[in-house]
């Protein structure tokens, strides 16, 4: 129940493309749900996060969409860049004792080909 | 803020020795989390803590590893003694609100 399934484990897309990745969980306490960045010798960094009162999250060119009912989320790149080549891990928690336990995904592996 | 710091960021150690990896955590944040990442693994939590207290220490492997925070800007992971199966990317987090900021990891070889 404490499992976050992500996939693909790694996506190549063109430049311009639209990146997906998408990640389903089974425990319905979860409450927050974030996506880390993360690039090559680099610790993961926030990109974006949602909470299941929403179905959708934009900042920027990055998107989350939620599905309660499915329970999945998905992360959406548009007009994806070179630059946003990195390992992507979606993740999900719920708040314990005031400390935030998140539980990560596999990662994605994203190219971006020029 | 200068963000998470981590040491040493890369540790060849021969197995049976024992390694200490070293976490200040942002200042002001309140809870420190240890991740250990691995291409098997993934992302796994190691152990966390709530103003200076652990809370949670069940993903911590083995009786071999062991975590401190003495005070809220310092906390070590400490693996004795060491194996090969230890060699891993070690990462130190501390929270803030909703977000965890993570340092750059120590990287440990078990040789």
């Amino acid at each position: 129940q404490q499992q976050v399934k992500q996939s693909p484990q790694s996506l190549i897309v063109q430049k311009g493309g639209i990146s997906i990745i998408n990640c389903a969980y089974e425990n319905t306490a979860f409450d927050y749900f974030p996506w880390y960045q993360q690039f090559p010798g680099k610790g993961p960094a926030l990109l974006i996060a949602i909470r299941p009162d929403v179905s959708e999250k934009k900042e920027g060119r990055f998107t989350i969409s939620f599905n309660k009912s499915a329970k999945q989320f998905s992360l959406h790149i548009m007009d994806s860049q070179p630059g946003d080549s990195a390992t992507y891990f979606c993740a999900a928690s719920r708040g314990i004792q005031g400390a935030q336990k998140l539980v990560f995904g596999q990662g994605t592996r994203l190219t971006i080909n020029p | 803020d200068a963000g998470v710091i981590q040491s040493p960021r890369h540790e060849v150690t021969e197995m049976g020795q024992e390694v200490t990896l070293r976490c200040k955590p942002i200042s002001g944040h309140n809870s420190l989390f240890w991740y250990r990442q691995t291409m098997m693994r993934g992302l796994e939590l190691l152990i966390y803590f709530n103003n200076n207290v652990p809370i949670d220490d069940s993903g911590m492997p083995e009786d071999r590893f062991s975590a401190k925070m003495p005070n809220a800007s310092f906390s070590t992971l400490k693996i004795q003694p060491s194996e090969p199966r230890d060699s891993a990317v070690y990462f130190c987090a501390s929270r803030r609100e909703n977000t965890i900021y993570f340092g750059e990891g120590s990287w440990l070889t078990v040789v």
